[in-house]
């Protein structure tokens, strides 16, 4: 399967900051990358679907203009969360989409203090 | 909108016994159903799946049921194992997007 990494694994910002998330696939050309987000004792939430050289594609209630999702290449999609609130505190997690399944990175811890 | 829904969100079982996680969802749409696995702080690793066309996929410890009619699908794993405390997601998937449950906790007991 697929290796993905992220980096930072962990980052703490304070309020109005904004915070770049990458994600690189390391050994497969992925044309398509989602990005999820996990509050607490809560499940994986799709918050949007990367397609490199295209914009994203973002599920509802997510707000492209705060989470701006960059894939300029086939291993490296980036998350910006502009202008970070407390509330924005989360697990960030991306995954590759392989031949037959997706394969996820491990994760991002965002603090907003 | 609960697509999918796992009632039980935590399970101890006996090291060597059965565990058994089920899942109920709605969508009919759904032609893929995967079961992850994941440890806190880390990303979900794939364990196990099944085509909606089959009713049942084993692999190892892993066995997968699906009733298609009843919407319910089920993981079974035997023997249980200490390193198989984790929660496990059941994942259906549709159009390539896969809609997570919300996770079973699963501790297996020495």
């Amino acid at each position: 399967g697929a290796v993905v990494s992220q980096h930072p694994s962990w980052v703490i910002c304070k309020s109005g900051t904004s915070v770049k998330i990458e994600c690189r696939s390391l050994d497969f050309q992925a044309t398509t990358m989602f990005w999820y987000r996990q509050f607490p004792k809560q499940s994986l939430m799709l918050m949007a679907t990367s397609n490199e050289g295209s914009k994203a594609t973002y599920e509802q209630g997510v707000e492209k203009d705060k989470f701006l999702i960059n894939h300029a290449s086939l291993t490296l999609s980036t998350l910006t969360v502009t202008s970070a609130h407390p509330e924005d505190s989360s697990f960030y997690i991306c995954s590759v989409l392989g031949l037959y399944e997706q394969y996820f990175g491990p994760g991002t811890r965002l603090t907003v203090t | 909108d609960q697509q999918v829904k796992q009632n039980s969100p935590s399970l101890s079982v006996q090291e060597g016994r059965i565990s058994i996680l089920n899942c109920d969802y709605t969508n009919s749409m759904f032609d893929y159903f995967l079961w992850y696995k994941k440890y806190p702080a880390e990303g979900p690793t794939f364990l196990i799946s099944i085509s909606s066309i089959k009713d049942k996929n084993e692999d190892g410890r892993f066995t997968v049921f699906l009733n298609k009619s009843a919407k319910h699908l089920s993981l079974h794993i035997v023997p249980s194992q200490p390193g198989d405390s984790a929660v496990y997601f059941c994942v259906p998937q549709g159009a390539q997007k896969l809609v997570f449950g919300q996770g079973t906790r699963l501790t297996i007991n020495p």
